[in-house]
This record gives C-alpha cells, sequence and structure tokens, in this order.
C-alpha cells in the first residue's frame, strides 16, 4: 500500500522552457503532498507543501512564481518549472501522507530526473 | 532551526553483520522520527518510524532506537545483506508528519 508514482522519471529539456511534472497517489487519497529536490550526493530539502484544493505553500528562499504547484484532486499534484535554466537541474521528488506499511506518514514517488540544457 | 546529522556519512559492514546508523537532531520540541533508505535513482523508501513517546521500536530486521535525552536516534539493521546497501536518512518532525528536515545521509556498503 501508499504507492506514489511520478512522471516524467526522467526529462531534459532547452533553457527558457517550461516543464510539469506529476505525482501521484495509486491506492490512497492524500490531502497533502510534498515537493523536494535533491542534488547529488546530498539530502533532500523540502521545497513546498501542497493541500488539495488550496494554495501550496513554500519553504524560504524557494520561488513561488518560479515552481508553481496544483494540487487539483486527493490523488495529483503537479509540479511546473517555468522557465527553467540549467540550475534547475535536478532530481525532484514528491511524498504523500498516507497510510500504508502500518504508518501515516510520508511516502516518496520515484522522482524525476531534470536536465536543462 | 531544526538541523539533523549523522555520525558517519559512510558505513562498510560485512555481510551477515550487524548494522548501525546514528543520527543527532538539535530540536527539542522534535515529536516524530522516521528513517528512509534510498537506492541510487530512486525516491526513498520507508523503513520505520518511532514517536517521542517510545524509545525503542522494532520492525523486520531493523530496530529504531531514540534517545531524546542527547536527541539522538539509531537505526539497527540485523544481518545485513547485500540489498541493504543504499543511503539511509534520517527525518525529524515536530508537530506530526509534515515538514519533515532530513538529515545528511549515510552510504551504507555491504561487502560479501
Amino acid at each position: 500500500g501508499a504507492v506514489v508514482s511520478q512522471h516524467p522519471s526522467w526529462v531534459i529539456c532547452k533553457s527558457g522552457t517550461s516543464v510539469k511534472i506529476e505525482c501521484r497517489s495509486l491506492d490512497f487519497q492524500a490531502t497533502t503532498m510534498f515537493w523536494y529536490r535533491q542534488f547529488p550526493k546530498q539530502s533532500l530539502m523540502l521545497m513546498a507543501t501542497s493541500n488539495e484544493g488550496s494554495k501550496a505553500t513554500y519553504e524560504q528562499g524557494v520561488e513561488k512564481d518560479k515552481f508553481l504547484i496544483n494540487h487539483a484532486s486527493l490523488t495529483l499534484s503537479t509540479l511546473t518549472v517555468t522557465s527553467a535554466h540549467p540550475e534547475d537541474s535536478s532530481f525532484y521528488i514528491c511524498s504523500a501522507r498516507g497510510w500504508g506499511q502500518g504508518a501515516d506518514t510520508q511516502y516518496f514517488g520515484p522522482g524525476t530526473r531534470l536536465t536543462v540544457l | 532551526g531544526e538541523s539533523v546529522g549523522l555520525h558517519l556519512p559512510t558505513l562498510s559492514v560485512q555481510e551477515g553483520d550487524n548494522s548501525i546508523i546514528n543520527c543527532a537532531y538539535s530540536n527539542s520540541a522534535s515529536d516524530y522520527f522516521i528513517w528512509y533508505k534510498q537506492e541510487s535513482g530512486k525516491g526513498p523508501q520507508f523503513i520505520i518510524d518511532i514517536r517521542s513517546n517510545m524509545d525503542k521500536r522494532q520492525g523486520q530486521r531493523v530496530t529504531v532506537l531514540l534517545n531524546k535525552t542527547v536527541k539522538h536516534l539509531s537505526l539497527q539493521i540485523a544481518a545485513t545483506q547485500p540489498g541493504d546497501s543504499a543511503v539511509y536518512f534520517c527525518a525529524v518532525g515536530a508537530g506530526g508528519y509534515n515538514k519533515l528536515i532530513f538529515g545528511a545521509g549515510t552510504r551504507l556498503a555491504v561487502h560479501p
């Protein structure tokens, strides 16, 4: 239980374009989803908390106009990186809060590797 | 603010031995603690969690110990297997399951 998927698993785009990443909870409903980014050999950094039907809460230093988050349903949240630049290249991981594996906690998707040329 | 760190960045063990991965946290208000396992190129996988009203919790081949006095938790893996090779992160929350702060991670390398 508590399976989270992400699409795409990897994407390469040109500088200045926008990229949308989808995060889905497959077997549970998630009122709260989270978006993290992870640079190579580093830990996960929380970017924003996404609540279904309301605006996302962004962490300090994360530009909300650059990283657009939409949580339109209880099973889907999207992250759009607008006007992407090479410094936005990273591993983006979402998580969803739900019950599974005997715990009410955050379960993570497989991640999306973004490379901006 | 919260900071979470790990004592050992890399841990090498022999297959079959027990592994202990440590984590320190700074916020005494932290009340929820989780261990995740992350394999290369994948998202973190939930291993085990513990709340601040407990000091020990056991799962399948894993045990988490929490020492609130010194703000330290550990993950013990019994009979370590090659499939346990990964990076292990502790994550700490205050006030529940939201806003987790992740530690730097420890790489566990299991040798045959």
